[in-house]
Formats: C-alpha cells, structure tokens, sequence
C-alpha cells in the first residue's frame, strides 16, 4: 500500500457521460498530480494541485476539469467521454523535499472504460 | 525540462545483470534522476534515485558519469518478476512541495527463463 488511495478502481460508463475519480494523497502530502495512461502508451501528466491550488498544466482537455479539496483530497471530472477516453488514470502526491528520496508516489489508479 | 531517451524494450535471461541506459542531454544542475518501475495495470514504483557519481540501494544501482549527460540503471541478478516497464526521469524539485517529473517511453525489460 502506497498510502495515495484511489477510487474507484474501476469505472465502466458510456459515451457522453461524465465520471468523477477520486484521489487522497499520503498523509502530509499537499500535492497532488494526475495522470492518464492509455494502453501502450506512457504517462500523460494531466494537471497538479498543490494545497488547494492549481500548480500545473498538461495534456489536459478542456473536457476534463480536476480540484484539490480543503482536506487534500483531489477529484478529477471526465466530462463529454469519448471511446478514446478510455485509460487508466493515475494519482501522485509528494512531499515536501525529504532529502534523497522525494518524487512522486502513485496510487493504483482508476480503469476507465468508456463504451 | 530535460527530454530523456532510453531503449524502447530489452531481452534478459533469469540471473543476469541488466543494465538500461537513459540519455538526458539537457539535464539542469538542479535535477536529479530517479527512476520508476511499473508492472501491468499499476502505479509505477520509485526505485532510486542520484544526483551523481553512484547510488546503491537494496533493489538496484544507479551509475551516473561526471558530466551527467546520461545514467545507467543496473539491476543485478534478475528473475521473471522483474518483467516490467523502467521509467528513467530528470527534474526535480520546484518549490513549495512541488516537483516537476516528465515520463518518457520507458524501457519495457523481459526477464526470459
């Protein structure tokens, strides 16, 4: 257990809908990132909140939108899905620096199907 | 942020030493490397991580030249659970928690029997 918790870990929704994905960072750690993963491919970095506060811009669609909560908690909204939606997508948090082990830490991610 | 270029795949017989090289031409005197593991449908996994020189932890070794220009990532003696997708990553960290982390491709090594 990483200690990031995302849910849920699978979501089947159809086209057109929207979906919202959950994540809550380790203990402590005030940023949140999110990423998408199609298959085959590699990580996409959507978008990152730190402390409440939108940091930084990926891949993003306009389509999809992302807030950090007052507790930390982070929610990302797929709206208008498409097929091509379909990935995994993942959380990260970080800590404050804590000298040579900092970076991100993932949770297990959410499978999106869109049919 | 500095582009990296690793192989796209690599073949490895169980119980041989795998070395994958990532070339970061662009790399920042303020960035580190760090490199991740990620197996099939999970998060990838923090492995280790340098600035320079040589790093060894109970998992892996990372080898970085003077001029930091690349990074090799040595694991030793794998088996068939070391079957994954090796991300290697320069950046580092940008203030107030944050860190600026790019993956690329990563390395997708096959541990043969």
């Amino acid at each position: 257990d990483s200690g990031v918790t995302q849910t849920p870990k699978h979501l089947i929704t159809a086209t057109g809908q929207r979906v919202t994905l959950r994540c809550s960072p380790r203990s402590g750690d005030l940023s949140v990132y999110w990423y998408q993963q199609s298959l085959d491919q590699g990580l996409q970095f959507l978008i990152q909140y730190y402390n409440g506060e939108e940091r930084a811009k990926g891949n993003i669609l306009e389509r999809f939108s992302a807030q950090q909560f007052p507790d930390l908690h982070s929610e990302l909204n797929l709206s208008s899905l498409e097929l091509g939606d379909s990935a995994l997508y993942f959380c990260a948090s970080s800590a404050r620096r804590q000298g040579a082990n900092y970076g991100y830490t993932f949770g297990s991610g959410t499978r999106l199907t869109v049919v | 942020l500095a582009k990296t270029t690793q192989p796209i795949s690599m073949d490895s017989y169980e119980g041989q030493e795998v070395n994958i090289t990532c070339s970061h031409n662009n790399i920042a005197t303020n960035d580190y490397i760090t490199w991740y593991q990620q197996f099939p449908s999970q998060g990838p996994r923090f492995i280790i991580q340098g600035y320079k020189t040589k790093v060894t932890n109970e998992v892996a070794s990372l080898f970085i030249p003077a001029d930091r220009k690349s990074s090799t990532l040595s694991l030793p003696r794998v088996s068939l659970s070391d079957t994954a997708v090796y991300y290697c990553l320069v950046g580092g960290y940008s203030g107030a928690g944050s860190y600026q982390l790019t993956f690329g491709k990563g390395t997708k090594l096959s541990v043969i029997p």
